[in-house]
């Protein structure tokens, strides 16, 4: 089955330390993906997206993350930790075709200590 | 300004009721999907519409049911046969491709009393 997974349900990091979210998705047919940022009772913002033009693929508040085919994986890093990225990350994949579903992860929790 | 307008941010449900939440958008797109939010669950597909007058079960479609009549609009109806439904709901639309990404409402808080 198609599906994308989210290692680490809450991840916490200093101020100014290196941010990584992971995500690996279950497929040999390499799919579209997403990183989205929600806040506490909002609705989910766009933070970046893959769709095969390139690898790195830079998004808003500094943040980026890297394709890597060999490892079916998506994981989003920042260099230094802001206390204003303290939300929950979701990572999602459409693999197109018929039914085009957009699937997402169950989620990390970023906690930023000052 | 564009975007995708929920309505009502929370609603209040006696248990045995249905209720509809309302979702729109004026983006021109022809996607539209329905999310349920559960803590720890992350986002888990009710329903989804790729064009007008057509519309296909996610994976958590029992006690719920849909209508996309105008490209705008897509209502939800959580019916008396969903048998736990306080949860924070979530609409998004997106345009057809698989390489385009799903904007989202601000959601709806749906609590049963």
């Amino acid at each position: 089955a198609q599906s994308v997974t989210q290692l680490g349900s809450h991840v916490s990091v200093s101020e100014g330390a290196l941010v990584l979210l992971r995500c690996n998705y279950s497929s040999s047919v390499p799919p579209y993906l997403f990183w989205y940022v929600q806040y506490p009772n909002q609705g989910l913002q766009l933070l970046l997206k893959y769709t095969s033009a390139a690898t790195l693929v830079k998004g808003i508040n500094g943040f980026e993350a890297e394709f890597k085919k060999s490892e079916t994986s998506f994981h989003l890093t920042k260099p230094s930790a802001h206390m204003s990225d303290a939300a929950e990350y979701f990572c999602a994949v459409r693999y197109g075709g018929a039914t085009n579903k957009l699937i997402f992860g169950t989620g990390t929790l970023l906690a930023v200590q000052p | 300004d564009g975007g995708i307008t929920q309505s009502p941010k929370y609603l209040f449900r006696k248990e045995g009721q249905n209720v509809t939440l309302s979702c729109e958008q004026n983006l021109n797109h022809d996607a539209m999907y329905w999310y349920r939010q559960d803590p720890g669950q992350g986002l888990r597909l009710i329903y989804y519409s790729q064009i007008v007058n057509d519309f296909q079960k996610g994976d958590i479609a029992e006690g719920y049911s849909v209508s996309r009549e105008k490209k705008e609009s897509f209502p939800l109806t959580v019916t008396s046969a969903q048998k736990n439904p306080t949860a924070f709901y979530l609409c998004a639309s997106s345009m057809a491709g698989a390489n385009t990404e799903a904007f989202f409402g601000q959601g709806t808080r749906l609590t049963v009393v």
